[in-house]
């Protein structure tokens, strides 16, 4: 299973553009990378999915490298709804998913 | 997307009881649904994986006989915590990964937390 490292923590003022890089170095060939969202006392919640380049959908961007060893998930113009922990997991087909640490994203006013 | 829900959402328990937690994936059928226990300022840490019609596969560490799994059908998994300690006291959530579109997503359900006292 692909290790993931992110940073533990980070601060933004609302209407900024919040970029959280994620490291993976051994990631697999069928891997998938995918970014989760997690308020206090809910479950996690899909953000975005991506193989490879980029990818967007209504609420995010994720930027993969051709090599595939790293990834930034990107949130346009944060909110302070946005303040939560952000988890970056590497999915292989059918495979337990492994949560790492996260990182916990403070946006303030 | 689609729905996984859980139930019950909280529960309070004496320690020594039994507690069933129940997974249930709304609008899809998953053959593996996921457990996973988080305690307060940590990440999800996995439990098991329920497999549809067969045992579950449980990570190290994770007592088979204290958390019972049983994934009857292809929408339902339940978690039963018997004898139930303080310790155990913690938030519990499932997920399912839908597979049938071919997509490689997984969801989570709103998770349960207990309380042992």
């Amino acid at each position: 299973l692909a290790k993931t490292t992110q940073p533990i923590s980070m601060d933004s003022y609302e209407g900024q553009e919040v970029n959280i890089t994620c490291s993976h170095n051994n990631i697999a060939t069928n891997d998938y990378i995918t970014w989760y969202q997690q308020f206090p006392s809910q479950g996690p919640r899909f953000i975005i999915q991506g193989y490879k380049t980029k990818v967007t959908n209504e609420v995010a961007s994720l930027f993969i490298p051709a090599d595939r060893k790293s990834s930034t998930l990107s949130l346009p113009r944060v909110s302070l709804s946005d303040t939560a922990v952000y988890y970056c997991l590497v999915v292989g087909g059918g495979f337990k998913t492994i949560f790492g640490a996260g990182t916990r994203l403070f946006v303030k006013a | 997307g689609a729905v996984v829900s859980q139930h019950p959402s909280r529960v309070i328990c004496k320690s020594g009881t039994s507690v069933k937690i129940e997974c249930r994936s709304l609008d899809f059928q998953a053959t593996t649904m996921f457990w996973y226990r988080q305690f307060p300022k940590q990440s999800l840490m996995l439990m098991a994986t329920s497999n549809e019609g067969s045992k579950a596969t449980y990570e190290q560490g994770v007592e088979k006989d204290k958390f019972l799994i049983n994934h009857a059908s292809l929408t339902l998994s339940t978690l039963t915590v018997t004898s139930a300690h303080p310790e155990d006291s913690s938030f519990y959530i499932c997920s399912a990964r839908e597979t049938t579109s071919g997509g490689n997503e997984q969801f989570f359900g709103p998770g349960t937390r207990l309380t042992v006292l």
